[in-house]
């Protein structure tokens, strides 16, 4: 099975609030990723954390790990409604290179004017 | 800085016929990965070239393959599509091929199989 799982699938917010997704793996990893993508759209990298830091911030992003229970979480705080896209986690490949990261199925965000 | 460029972004084929996406990586990236997105399965890896060569394959059949110039410019290549191979595929590129590091994503191109 996919190494990242995001809950919940789908998320639908009034704009000023609060998002919070969460993302759990199965095997050790060195840092794990948030991606972002609008509607069939490319993927834009959010942030990335490293298996050695609890938390990062950047702007109205927040996102923690938690290496021993293989989760992390994305806050994204005082939601716009441009911020309606899908989010992903994603993890490298055991034993794999930077460019072979394995990805959750995504959360689906929606942010109501 | 250009970002990452693939084409075509859309295209319609039908089963048993073959199509060819390109990929222009950032310029100095010399790394290249590939995905398939599609509703059921998510975001799959289907491979990474660096130098010219093909360093991860993910889980797909030898239908699917690509190559990488001297330029790092990518193709890559699926032959006798089948109605499963609809989706948008992803291309990716990154500096170098090291365990961390974000990837920057090209627009996709979308593959309707008819």
């Amino acid at each position: 099975s996919q190494q990242g799982e995001e809950d919940p699938q789908a998320l639908s917010i009034q704009e000023g609030e609060n998002a919070t997704m969460n993302c759990s793996y199965k095997t050790s990893i060195n840092n794990l990723q948030w991606y972002r993508q609008n509607s069939g759209r490319g993927l834009v990298h959010l942030i990335l954390i490293r298996s050695n830091e609890r938390e990062k911030h950047s702007g109205r992003l927040r996102v923690t790990l938690d290496t021993s229970k293989k989760s992390s979480s994305l806050l994204i705080t005082a939601s716009r409604a441009a911020d309606t896209a899908s989010y992903f986690c994603a993890t490298p490949h055991y034993g794999g290179s930077q460019g072979n990261l394995i990805f959750g199925k995504g959360t689906k965000l929606s942010v109501k004017p | 800085k250009a970002g990452v460029t693939q084409t075509p972004r859309y295209l319609i084929k039908t089963r048993g016929q073959q199509v060819t996406l390109s990929c222009s990586p950032i310029s100095g990236h010399r790394s290249v990965s590939w995905y398939q997105q599609t509703p059921g399965q998510g975001l799959q890896f289907l491979f990474e070239y660096f130098s010219e060569t093909q360093r991860n394959k993910g889980n797909f059949p030898g239908r699917f393959s690509g190559r990488q110039f001297s330029n790092s410019r990518s193709e890559m290549n699926v032959s006798t599509l089948e109605l499963g191979d609809s989706a948008l595929y992803l291309c990716a590129s990154s500096l170098a091929i090291q365990h961390t590091g974000e990837l920057f994503f090209g627009e996709g191109s979308r593959l309707t199989v008819l």
